[in-house]
């Protein structure tokens, strides 16, 4: 899920299929994680989160994974509908005391009928 | 159904005039965030409060930009003057406290010309 230039990186699927979008974090001493999505014309909207003490977590139909050895996180979202077309992004939280959160640049998801 | 609220939706100006933004944070969330996107940077961080006290602005060009929170339930982000390279989306965002959640607004689109 890394930006190229002024490009989002793109993720183009069926209806149906399943989705996995990823995302390299940068701070090891990250201990908090939560993948936002932003339809057009609208702010981020909070998908899931996860602690830096999990491995995985589910919601309805989305998956987080957190792979700390290589400072990876993924969103896997089952059964991709075409409302699920948008820009999804991975934040993270240095535990460092405060609560701000530093945004990946995002991946586009684009779900065809 | 709370949410985060701004206004204006849409604001088209000229360079070298003021701009205000604003923003209500939901109930009874104590921290309050404003950010600005571009498809260059995507969503950088310009500042943020907590109990409306502001705990950084290191994001923000001090020349021209100011963030207030002059009570719980409304924080301004204003610039003056206002340049072309300022249009961008602006969103605010607020947290509960002690919960690391961010919930976004719809945000502002400006356009300097």
């Amino acid at each position: 899920g890394e930006s190229v230039g002024l490009h989002l990186p793109t993720l183009s699927v069926q209806e149906g299929d399943n989705s996995i979008i990823n995302c390299a974090y940068s701070n090891s001493a990250s201990d908090y994680f939560i993948w936002y999505k932003q339809e057009s014309g609208k702010g981020p909207q909070f998908i899931i989160d996860i602690r830096s003490n999990m491995d995985k977590r589910q919601g309805q139909r989305v998956t987080v994974l957190l792979n700390k050895t290589v400072k990876h996180l993924s969103l896997q979202i089952a059964a991709t509908q075409p409302g699920d077309s948008a820009v999804y992004f991975c934040a993270e939280r240095l535990n460092s005391g405060y609560s701000t959160l530093t945004f990946g640049k995002g991946t586009m998801l684009l779900v065809s009928p | 159904d709370a949410r985060v609220t701004q206004t204006p939706r849409h604001k088209v100006t000229e360079m070298g005039q003021e701009v205000t933004m604003r923003c209500q944070p939901i109930l009874g969330h104590n921290t309050v965030f404003w950010y600005r996107q571009t498809m260059m940077q995507g969503l950088e961080l310009l500042a943020y409060f907590r109990n409306r006290a502001p705990l950084d602005d290191s994001g923000m060009p001090k020349d021209r930009f100011s963030a207030e929170m002059p009570d719980a339930t409304l924080a301004t982000l204003k610039i003056q003057p206002s340049e072309p390279r300022d249009s961008a989306v602006y969103f605010c965002a607020s947290q509960q406290r002690q919960r690391e959640t961010q919930y976004f607004g719809p945000g502002t689109r400006l356009l300097v010309l």
